[in-house]
């Protein structure tokens, strides 16, 4: 059975410092990853995926994502945290014959 | 631009009603998914479907049935509401692969 871990309900980051939101999963197979985020009273937005090819992918909003397949981890970064980054952040694995789950998100705080 | 729409923003119910939420996209997609979204649990699957008239348990079916008789449009109904289907719901469609999710804004219901 394929699982998600976000160990960190909440994460606290002041504004221009990197940041990063972790995720740990256990998929059968190659597996094929997401991330989301939700801001305040909005439905979520696609972020990033990993489908194949280089370790670390680029996405929206200046994010990326490294894949590591030795720690089964693919945690969110981004080099320089602004107050507008403030969401919720869902990792999202799937494999190629199972649905895609989601992690039961990380609350990112941008301190000013 | 890419659009999923839901019928209601919010939506008040008493218990023992029959309830539907719809939800429509314009993009063509073949699978349309509808989760429930609670604090702490992250987003759980109900029901989706990979075509017209077909359709999938998730997760969480019970109490809840789907219907899909156009490609745009996805319904889920609560047959007999209940308290503890007080909830935010959500739905999604995608293309085929491993297409991102697009979500529509969602619907946040309670029960009384």
């Amino acid at each position: 059975a394929q699982s998600v871990a976000q160990p960190e309900d909440q994460v606290n980051v002041a504004e221009g410092n990197p940041l990063t939101v972790k995720c740990t999963y256990s998929v059968s197979g190659n597996p094929y990853l997401f991330w989301y985020v939700q801001y305040p009273n909005r439905g979520l937005q696609f972020l990033l995926k990993y489908i194949t090819g280089d370790n670390l992918v680029k996405g929206s909003y200046g994010f990326e994502a490294e894949f590591n397949k030795s720690q089964t981890s693919f945690h969110l970064k981004k080099p320089s945290a602004l107050v507008s980054d403030s969401a919720l952040y869902f990792c999202a694995p799937r494999n190629r014959d199972d649905k895609i789950i989601f992690g039961k998100g990380t609350r990112l705080h941008i301190l000013p | 631009d890419v659009k999923v729409t839901q019928s209601s923003r919010y939506l008040v119910k008493r218990t023992g009603e029959k309830v539907f939420l719809e939800c429509v996209q314009d993009m063509d997609h073949e699978n349309m998914f509808w989760y429930r979204q609670d604090p702490g649990l992250g987003l759980r699957l109900i029901y989706f479907s990979y075509d017209v008239k077909m359709k999938e348990k998730g997760d969480i079916p019970e109490g809840y049935s789907v219907s899909r008789e156009k490609k745009e449009r996805f319904s889920l109904i609560l047959e007999s509401a209940s308290t503890n289907q007080t909830s935010m719901y959500l739905c999604a469609s995608s293309g085929t692969g491993f297409s991102e999710q697009f979500f529509g804004p969602g619907t946040r219901l309670t029960v009384l």
